[in-house]
């Protein structure tokens, strides 16, 4: 069974302030995407990163994959209120699979 | 654009019941998906479509059941509803499978079982 844990479950920080969410998975992975999800809505994709070692960035977001394609990491730099949501990261362990796996999620909340 | 449309957007139903939940997208995207979300557990994949007539079980097919006799729609049906059923249903669909395709979500539909 695989497992595939994101930390921390929940983060409240300032506006202004950086931080850092991990995704981590027991199983190697063909590749990631990491979503936000708002309150009362579905998830909205963010990035898929399919390359160990690959870095993406998006504004102010920076996705990290990891080398061993068993771990992935999303920084914000400066977060503002709107960055508030939940970040859920989601692989698919098999090329060719149509299954996605999701995390648990990290909440973030960004004060004003 | 509507996207991917789902209703009911809340259903109420005591044990033993059944129901329907629809799926509608506009996008002519050959996959579709449904997934539950509870609290603390993520997004579980219950069943899934890569096409028109055929269907395939995820991660928590049990319990419930699927159908996709038209490709814009796939239906979530729940035969004699439990209080364990009671979560978020989501609805996804992509272009092609999930690996490099974005899938764009519903809205939800919050269902509780009594």
């Amino acid at each position: 069974t695989q497992l595939l844990e994101q930390s921390p479950q929940f983060l409240s920080i300032q506006e202004g302030e950086n931080l850092t969410v991990y995704c981590n998975s027991s199983s190697v992975f063909s590749s990631l995407q990491w979503y936000r999800q708002e309150p009362g809505e579905g998830p909205v994709l963010l990035v898929t990163v399919v390359t160990g070692g690959e870095v993406k960035k998006l504004k102010r977001l920076t996705f990290q994959f990891g080398d061993a394609r068993k771990d992935s990491s999303l920084h914000i730099t400066a977060a503002q209120p709107g960055d508030t949501g939940l970040y859920l990261c989601a692989v698919v362990y098999q090329t060719g699979a149509n299954n996605l796996f999701f995390g648990t999620g990290t909440r973030l909340t960004v004060i004003p | 654009n509507a996207g991917v449309t789902q209703t009911p957007k809340f259903r109420v139903l005591k044990t033993g019941q059944s129901m329907t939940l629809l799926c509608a997208q506009d996008m002519n995207h050959e996959y579709m998906y449904w997934y539950r979300q509870d609290p603390g557990m993520g997004l579980r994949l219950i069943h899934y479509s890569v096409g028109e007539g055929t269907t395939a079980k995820g991660e928590v097919p049990d319990g419930y059941n699927v159908s996709r006799l038209k490709k814009q729609n796939f239906l979530l049906g729940l035969e004699s509803a439990a209080p364990s059923q009671t979560s978020v249903y989501f609805c996804a669909s992509s272009y092609q499978g999930v690996a490099k395709n974005i899938q764009y979500f519903g809205a939800g539909t919050r269902l509780s079982v009594l």
